[in-house]
């Protein structure tokens, strides 16, 4: 069956350590998504991709990176920039760039906590 | 960004009706999703409007009217395994992405 796939689903980093986290998707999808989650607050947007070797900041990319070398994977990494970075971590595909007529398929998340 | 709002927590008991509402605003309205989400799980799809009016779907329904930039979302029979976030998510055809904004969620509490 097609999905995507997020791992771990727990991590704990400790502070100044860079941690990456995995999405991988089987569904031929052209557009991947990172967004994080804070109890009370809607999902936040990181970064996003179109294409492979295309990527773009969304609304809250500072202390984060990510690649897109293969269309089937989006790894975000969590770096010592991140001055908050406990959270839940949510990665989506869509198709094209269609996730207004399609939606979004998300991976199970993260949870990521510093220690 | 969207401004997309909805009542964070809602209680009903099993075997009700409940409505969850969702108002937004957004310069290019190219639809509108809702979403449920268990605990410490992903966001799994319910339901998608686009033109105005009400899409059944067994239990579930969802309404839009773009005219006043409003949705809900109707649960009947309720049952505990509805206690979930409902997220409300628009998209918005000014961006190139066509990306969704998503709502804070609605926390829905059923009880016995």
């Amino acid at each position: 069956d097609g999905g995507i796939t997020q791992s771990p689903k727990y991590l704990f980093r400790k502070e100044g350590q860079n941690v990456t986290l995995s999405c991988e998707q089987n569904l031929n999808h052209d557009a991947m998504y990172w967004y994080r989650q804070d109890p009370g607050q809607g999902l936040r947007l990181i970064y996003y991709s179109q294409i492979v070797n295309d990527f773009q900041k969304g609304d809250i990319a500072e202390g984060y990176s990510v690649s897109r070398e293969k269309k089937e994977s989006f790894p975000l990494t969590v770096t010592s920039a991140q001055k908050n970075p406990t959270a839940f971590y949510l990665c989506a595909s869509s198709m094209g760039q269609g996730a207004a007529n399609y939606g979004y398929t998300f991976g199970s998340g993260t949870r990521l906590t510093v220690v | 960004g969207q401004n997309i709002d909805q009542p964070t927590e809602m209680t009903a008991t099993e075997g009700a009706i409940v409505q969850i509402n969702c108002t937004y605003q957004t310069s290019g309205f190219n639809g509108l999703f809702w979403y449920q989400q268990h605990a410490g799980e992903a966001p799994t799809f319910l339901s998608y409007n686009v033109l105005d009016g009400l899409e059944e779907k067994g239990r579930f329904s969802s309404f839009l009217s773009r005219s006043k930039g409003y949705s809900y979302l109707l649960l009947k029979e309720l049952q505990m395994k509805d206690s979930a976030s409902y997220l409300c998510a628009v998209a918005d055809r000014g961006s190139t992405l066509g990306r969704l904004y998503f709502g804070r969620g609605t926390q829905l509490t059923v009880w016995p």
